[in-house]
């Protein structure tokens, strides 16, 4: 199994542009979940589906931040317009019925 | 909700000394407890868990324990080595969720 992937791996972008993550969980595991990694919060969840379904998104910090989950084999994370704030490591994560997470390797988002 | 506090925030010790990293937890239901290193640059990756039924669990040089009266668990590292030098994360989760809360992270440094 190849993880869980995400990309890009690196994301340089200018303020007011959208910005769409993508994620793709390991096989099988129904969970899946974004977060964001910043030094000032640690992990912070943004959201997580379940079977394909948002459960919880109160983490999603605004209205400028969407994420959607179309099959069980994908996901995106979508900022529209970006901020310079934005700017952070996301992290995507998929769990299967053992309980721990997989995490993927992460974009690196700077808004400038 | 669940909260995790995670102390000491950094710690430096010598190559070949035991390193000891304490969370507590304040969600008396919580009964899952992962503990993730996360290398410069890279993405956190599970190192051990326990769960609420056991009160010691080791892995070679890696030991995680749990006192649920106190509501608090430890990983301890023993003949610590450069490459452990990291940021530690530990969690919790509460079986009626499906979401980790993790602490703010340790930065560990081993010196040699």
């Amino acid at each position: 199994d190849a993880g869980v992937i995400q990309s890009p791996r690196h994301e340089v972008t200018e303020m007011g542009q959208e910005v769409t993550l993508r994620c793709k969980p390991i096989s099988g595991h129904d969970y899946l979940f974004w977060y964001r990694q910043t030094m000032m919060r640690g992990l912070e969840l943004l959201i997580y589906f379940n079977n394909n379904v948002p459960i919880d998104d109160s983490g999603m910090p605004e209205d400028r931040f969407s994420a959607k989950m179309p099959n069980a084999s994908f996901s995106t994370l979508k900022i529209q317009p970006s901020e310079p704030r934005d700017s952070a490591v996301y992290f995507c994560a998929s769990r299967g019925t053992g309980g721990g997470y997989t995490f993927g390797s992460g974009t690196r988002l700077t808004v400038v | 909700g669940e909260n995790v506090e995670q102390h000491p925030s950094t710690l430096s010790v010598q190559e070949g000394d035991s390193a000891v990293i304490k969370c507590t937890y304040s969600d008396s239901a919580s009964n899952y407890f992962p503990w993730y290193k996360q290398e410069l640059g890279k993405r956190p990756q599970l190192i051990i868990d326990i769960r609420s039924n056991v009160g010691e669990k080791k892995d070679q040089r890696i030991a995680v324990t749990l006192n649920k009266t106190a509501k608090h668990f430890s990983l301890h590292i023993t003949e610590t080595q450069p490459e452990d030098s990291a940021v530690y994360f530990c969690a919790a989760r509460n079986s009626g969720y499906s979401t980790l809360t993790f602490g703010k992270g340790t930065m560990l440094l081993v010196s040699p």
